[in-house]
């Protein structure tokens, strides 16, 4: 299976921050990487698909990037309900999806 | 709007088995393959199974294969998933989720609410 590792494991922002995410994958998946929202108590939701492609009706301050191995999830500027933990997702190697630990965004 | 539902969940002795449902609506159900997801504090977000669109072709991950059984009835436009000889480390809320394929990508999305399985003695 690819394994997949985000990096922080958690991270304490302020509202308006800039926050980035990284995902390493443990070989080239292309740009076949998915990153999914989850606020707790919720379902994951979908917001980038295809490393950069914004899910529709997801906010721009949302932006993804990376090809190959290296992955970042980038939210512009921090809001109060994007304090949510982020998982990242592979959809290269199908019939063993895998998912990476999470990123959990704290408030500062 | 999208909606997927998940019901069946529950308290259940090692050994026994449990049917998981998950009710679909918003969509046109019977276009879509169909995944189940869990999810433990311990292990994050596992993938576990995976049914076609017309329920012909089934997939599961190694750690339930042989257990677990996904099925589909597009009349009622409900997911299923059979548990038996269930595990203590089976125990995770359980997630339905549509597949959606591109021809070069694809993603899980919406998933349901989830349910609760605990399988404790």
């Amino acid at each position: 299976d690819i394994q997949l590792t985000q990096s922080p494991s958690s991270l304490s922002a302020s509202v308006g921050d800039k926050v980035t995410i990284t995902c390493r994958a443990g070989q080239s998946i292309s740009n076949f990487l998915n990153w999914y929202q989850q606020r707790p108590g919720k379902a994951p939701k979908l917001l980038i698909y295809a490393a950069s492609t914004l899910q529709s009706g997801v906010s721009s301050r949302f932006s993804g990037s990376g090809s190959g191995t290296d992955f970042t999830l980038t939210i512009s500027s921090l809001q109060p309900e994007d304090f949510a933990t982020y998982y990242c997702q592979q959809s290269y190697s199908t019939l063993t999806w895998t998912f990476g630990q999470g990123t959990k965004v704290e408030i500062k | 709007q999208l909606q997927l539902v998940e019901s069946g969940g529950g308290v259940v002795r090692p050994g026994k088995s449990l049917r998981l449902s998950c009710a679909a609506s918003g969509f046109t159900f019977s276009s879509y393959g169909m995944h189940w997801v869990r999810q433990t504090p311990g292990k994050g977000l596992e993938w576990v199974a995976l049914v076609s669109y017309d329920g012909y072709n089934t997939y599961y991950a190694d750690s339930v294969k042989g257990r677990f059984t996904i099925s589909r009835d597009n009349s009622k436009n409900t997911l299923y998933l059979q548990m038996s000889s269930l595990k203590t480390e089976d125990t995770a809320v359980y997630y339905c989720a549509r597949f959606y394929q591109l021809p070069l990508t694809n993603w899980f999305d919406p998933w349901g609410q989830g349910t609760l399985v605990t399988v404790s003695s």
